[in-house]
């Protein structure tokens, strides 16, 4: 059965300051990883697709990797409208279904 | 603008009274897809089409159904529902099953 962690559950930073967040997996065949943003009461927003290992994603502030275990969403001098939380998952080669991982919620202070 | 829409967006309803939720999306995306999200339980999967008249189950479908007669459209009918199907619901819907465009959720209360 697919397994996705994220951690932290929770992480706070002060505006400008880099951190990462994590997201483990656990699958036969990986055929895609995903990462989506999360805003209070809407619906998730698509952030990037990430295929191989060693692949790596930009977006603003944002830069995710990927390994063949885990995957890190780098976030770089974020902003308070960077607060959200992030989700991660994967879909395996033989699968049509996205699997969740709980998310990690961020808060950016200014 | 391509978008996916649900209704209601708010529902607060008694135990056993039928209910449907409607979702539609305009970008004639073949895959849709119904999650529930519940604190501490993250986005887990209800049921899921591949394409018209194509239905399966996902992760937690116990008391739900589903019907895709037309490609845009993929109702959410709880036929008998009870007080643990108190949750925010998401409609979804890809070219595949990989990059999701999600509707803007239902937020559903039963008594």
């Amino acid at each position: 059965e697919d397994q996705v962690t994220q951690s932290p559950e929770a992480l706070r930073l002060q505006e400008g300051e880099s951190s990462s967040l994590n997201c483990s997996y656990t699958v036969s065949g990986l055929r895609g990883l995903f990462w989506y943003r999360q805003d209070p009461g809407k619906g998730p927003e698509f952030l990037f697709t990430l295929y191989s290992a060693g692949e790596e994603k930009e977006k603003e502030r944002l830069k995710a990797t990927l390994t063949k275990k885990e995957s890190f969403l780098h976030i770089t001098a974020p902003k308070p409208e960077d607060s959200a939380t992030y989700l991660c998952a994967v879909i395996e080669t033989s699968g049509s279904r996205l699997t969740f991982g709980e998310g990690t919620q961020l808060t950016v202070n200014p | 603008e391509a978008q996916v829409t649900q209704n209601p967006r708010y529902l607060i309803t008694v135990t056993g009274k039928k209910l449907t939720v409607t979702c539609s999306q305009n970008m004639n995306h073949e895959y849709m897809s119904w999650y529930r999200q519940d604190p501490g339980l993250g986005l887990r999967q209800i049921y899921y089409s591949m394409n018209v008249e194509v239905t399966d189950k996902g992760d937690v479908p116990e008391g739900y159904k589903v019907s895709r007669k037309e490609k845009r459209n993929f109702p959410l009918i709880l036929e008998s529902p009870s007080p643990n199907q108190t949750s925010l619901y998401f409609c979804a819907s890809s070219r595949t099953s990989g990059r999701l465009f999600f509707g803007p959720g239902t937020r559903l209360t039963v008594l």
